[in-house]
């Protein structure tokens, strides 16, 4: 079974310009869920999809959005990018809705802003 | 107020020996689960672990145990017989219905 896969493993982009990055869940999981994570910092969550609706989100500003499409794969868009917006972007998804599902992690993208 | 405390920024274990990484937690809801994640330097999030606040006994995974004390609102990671390989951040990690919360990570560093 394929895990979550992200793309693109890098991205480098320059202050001011508009990120797009992807995200495929595990097979048969409904939900997605984005983290930022800054070098050597924990997980600030940002963003949950579930059946193609934003169900929550972190306290980041509205230059921070996404979307889930129909197979449940997601996207992550960031604009205006700032400096500050350097990080690990991290997916995860999750099947059902008990407390006891773990959320399964992708590999992570790595944004850099020069 | 913070739900989930890892009060070790680092710790350093000797090869072989057994180490514990603490995790506190706060909540109200009777019906939670509890997880540990290891972030090797490559960055990717394993899941190591679970238990749930109803489980009677503690979970076990190979050489990872979770010592978990409900009245005291712990649930701590032991990783019996460290090996290099064990060496990077570990996050814990509670669920409470659809909201799940990370805290701030330990970094463990094996030493041989």
């Amino acid at each position: 079974e394929a895990g979550v896969t992200q793309s693109p493993t890098h991205l480098i982009k320059t202050r001011g310009q508009q990120a797009t990055l992807r995200c495929s869940p595990i097979s048969g999981h409904t939900s997605v869920y984005w983290y930022q994570q800054a070098l050597g910092l924990g997980l600030q969550f940002l963003l949950w999809y579930d059946e193609g609706e934003e169900r929550n989100r972190g306290n980041f500003p509205p230059r921070f959005s996404g979307r889930q499409f129909p197979n449940y794969s997601s996207e992550l868009n960031v604009n205006a990018l700032e400096l500050e917006d350097s990080a690990l972007y991290l997916c995860a998804s999750r099947s059902g809705t008990g407390v006891n599902q773990p959320q399964h992690f992708g590999d992570g993208t790595r944004l850099s802003i020069l | 107020a913070q739900k989930i405390t890892q009060t070790q920024p680092g710790m350093f274990v000797q090869e072989k020996e057994a180490v514990t990484l603490d995790c506190t937690y706060d909540t109200s809801d009777p019906s939670y689960g509890l997880f540990w994640y290891k972030q090797p330097s490559s960055g990717e999030m394993i899941f190591l672990i679970y238990q749930g606040s109803y489980d009677q006994q503690n979970a076990t995974e190979g050489r990872y145990s979770l010592n978990f004390q409900k009245a005291r609102k712990s649930a701590n990671l032991v990783i019996s017989a460290s090996q290099l390989g064990d060496s990077a951040m570990y996050f814990c990690a509670m669920r409470e219905g659809d909201d799940m919360r990370f805290g701030a990570g330990t970094r463990l560093t094996v030493k041989p």
